[in-house]
């Protein structure tokens, strides 16, 4: 089945300072790749999500990158605020049909510090 | 809308005991999802129901049953609790592509 891995684990950045986060999957057949953001004590929401047929989509200030030949998407946050700390986390799915079985990684804990 | 919405918040368990963790949503979504969330291990599958009448396995089904019954109501059985099962678990549904989830229910087995 498909297994995601997801580095680092926690992030420390300045306010302002560029912010990013790697995810490797296993399964070729993936097509879907979501990123969800928790705040402490809260559900993950989606922030940004792309498919396998595009290689990049920016947000304002977050983006995320898809390469398919080497099995990785990364997740990018620019002039990162305060309001950015919480845990992110990637996900890849075969989308079929109208649903989509996310497998998750473990997560990153982001902290942005004034 | 009040989108996903789980039952009870939080709850303690006896080892050995059962429970059932309630899961609604009023999207109309075909797919729902049990995921449970420990620490560094981010959100394991436990079930997933694709459409009404349908469910299977995820990553970590052992010590778990669902019913997925109806289109608006996906449940998670706990039969026998056990200590590892301490975990927060969040239902959620999707219809394309997004899953949305409940604010999820903090259990404890002690």
């Amino acid at each position: 089945g498909e297994n995601v891995e997801q580095h680092p684990s926690t992030l420390s950045v300045q306010e302002g300072d560029s912010a990013v986060i790697k995810c490797t999957y296993s399964d070729s057949a993936s097509n879907y790749f979501p990123w969800y953001k928790q705040e402490l004590g809260k559900r993950p929401q989606l922030i940004i999500d792309i498919r396998s047929n595009v290689g990049e989509k920016k947000d304002q200030r977050i983006a995320v990158t898809l390469n398919k030949t080497a099995k990785h998407f990364s997740l990018h946050i620019t002039e990162t605020q305060p309001e950015d700390s919480a845990v992110y986390f990637c996900a890849a799915s075969i989308g079929s049909g109208g649903y989509n079985k996310l497998i998750f990684g473990a997560g990153t804990r982001l902290a942005v510090h004034p | 809308n009040a989108g996903v919405t789980q039952t009870p918040k939080f709850q303690v368990l006896k080892t050995g005991q059962s429970m059932t963790l309630q899961c609604a949503q009023d999207m109309n979504h075909n797919s729902m999802y049990w995921y449970r969330q420990d620490p560094g291990m981010g959100l394991r599958l436990i079930y997933y129901s694709a459409s009404e009448g349908t469910t299977d396995k995820g990553e970590v089904p052992n010590g778990y049953n669902v019913s997925r019954l109806n289109k608006r109501e996906f449940s998670l059985r706990l039969e026998s609790a056990a200590p590892s099962q301490t975990s927060v678990y969040f239902c959620a549904s999707s219809a394309t592509a997004e899953a949305f989830f409940g604010q999820g229910t903090r259990l404890t087995v002690v």
